[in-house]
């Protein structure tokens, strides 16, 4: 299995504080994902890297790969209250006929 | 206009009951998929449909049964619930088996 491992699992910042999230996972990837979910609801799309892009920006949303140490990390910056939800990456792989993996996620809580 | 849209959204049952959840996506997706949220928040692949084939099946009991009518509908079939179905499912659609994942908000499923 390549699922992704979210690290730290909880994390409790100040608004205005940047959160980092990271994840690793285990084999080839094609890119990787980053999902968000509110309480209570489905997840949404963030932002997809590329196994040949190093750094991706949307926003306040900064993603990293490190494809040699098979890991990503999503940094979000000047946090809100608003961001309060968890974050999961996703490992999609160069084998065919392989869906999207997910990892366990990382529960952030962003205190005004 | 819900991209991917299941229902319904919650589900009560007693245990030996069947029962279908539905999902329907107006994206032109040609991948569908039904995932699993336990009570840890981790998310499971349980089926993957392309183009109205399965092409993963994991190793779900054989209770469950998902069903395409069309490339549009991937609804998933319970036989003889038990407790431990208890979870949340989403439906979630990609273009390929790489690309973006939409979800639905959900089915919060109980078995009592």
């Amino acid at each position: 299995s390549q699922q992704g491992e979210e690290d730290p699992q909880a994390l409790s910042i100040q608004e205005g504080e940047n959160a980092t999230m990271n994840c690793s996972y285990k084999t080839s990837i094609n890119n990787l994902q980053w999902y968000r979910q509110n309480s209570g609801r489905g997840l949404v799309h963030l932002i997809l890297i590329r196994s040949n892009e190093r750094e991706k920006h949307s926003g306040r949303l900064r993603v990293t790969l490190d494809t040699s140490k098979k890991s990503s990390s999503l940094l979000i910056t000047a946090s809100r209250a608003a961001d309060t939800a968890s974050y999961f990456c996703a490992t999609a792989s160069n084998s065919g006929n392989t869906p999207l993996v997910f990892g366990k996620g990382t529960r952030l809580s962003v205190i005004a | 206009d819900t991209a991917v849209s299941q229902t319904p959204k919650y589900l009560v049952t007693q245990m030996g009951n069947d029962k279908s959840i539905k999902c329907e996506q107006n994206l032109g997706h040609d991948t569908m998929y039904w995932y699993k949220q336990d009570s840890k928040k981790f998310l499971k692949i349980m089926f993957s449909y392309n183009n109205k084939e399965l092409i993963i099946n994991e190793t779900v009991p054989n209770r469950f049964s998902p069903k395409s009518p069309d490339k549009a509908h991937l609804n998933l079939h319970i036989n003889s619930l038990e407790l431990g179905d208890s979870a949340v499912y989403f439906c979630a659609s990609s273009q390929g088996e790489r690309g973006l994942a939409f979800f639905g908000q959900g089915t919060r499923l109980t078995v009592v």
